[in-house]
């Protein structure tokens, strides 16, 4: 089994829905993040996580909120989803060190909201 | 805004040739992390060069890193076609610990 488990793995919408994409680990890291990828842009963070009491803001928070329901597990949700919030979701964990450590990437979810 | 730009954004080598992929970045980090997509899954970790390192090697791979240029760079040398895939470099800022991406390289390997 992967270390870094995104479900679903691809979900097509329509504006206005609710989404939550869920991601879990089992590597026994306090860190998590959300990252957003877009052609030609790169990755960009939405929100991260360094124990269940933490949640911080990325760059590009605004429309995403996060719930982070216990070490393994952190969801984000899309409240009330929009065309340019189409793109791939990236769930990502860390060791907790002093400085930021090496990412482990779930496989993606893939989100169009039509 | 990115904190890491990658410098080209596509290049196309022949197999066996050498590949050299540039990051600049804007802020003093603690470290520099290169990363490696296929397409449509997720990204995994190549390697980690800390502020105070200057060259670091991993197979393959030797990645440079010159602070007061605020610059790195990935060598894959003797390429082979698998590994065509997105190369990202990854800063943290001095003081944060997460990671900001650049845009990418998108390495083609042809056989």
């Amino acid at each position: 089994d992967a270390d870094v488990t995104q479900t679903p793995r691809n979900r097509i919408t329509k504006t206005g829905k609710r989404i939550m994409l869920e991601c879990s680990q089992t590597k026994g890291h306090d860190r998590m993040y959300w990252y957003r990828q877009d052609p030609g842009l790169g990755l960009r963070l939405i929100y991260y996580s360094f124990d269940v009491k933490d949640i911080n803001k990325g760059e590009i928070s605004d429309g995403y909120s996060v719930s982070r329901q216990a070490q393994a597990k952190f969801s984000l949700s899309l409240e009330s989803a929009i065309p340019n919030q189409t793109a791939l979701y990236f769930c990502a964990t860390s060791a907790g060190t002093g400085e930021a450590g090496e990412l482990f990437f779930g496989e993606g979810s893939r989100l169009t909201v039509l | 805004s990115q904190q890491g730009e990658e410098d080209p954004q596509a290049l196309s080598i022949q197999e066996g040739e050498n590949a050299t992929m540039n990051c600049s970045y804007k802020t003093s980090i603690n470290n520099l992390q290169w990363y490696r997509q296929n397409s449509g899954r997720g990204l995994v970790h190549l390697i980690l060069i800390r502020s105070n390192e200057r060259e670091k090697h991993s197979g393959r791979l030797r990645v440079t890193l010159d602070t007061s240029k605020k610059s790195s760079s990935l060598l894959i040398t003797a390429s082979r076609a698998a590994d065509t895939a997105s190369y990202f470099c990854a800063t943290d800022g001095y003081s944060s610990y997460k990671l900001i991406f650049g845009s990418g390289t998108r390495l083609l390997v042809r056989p």
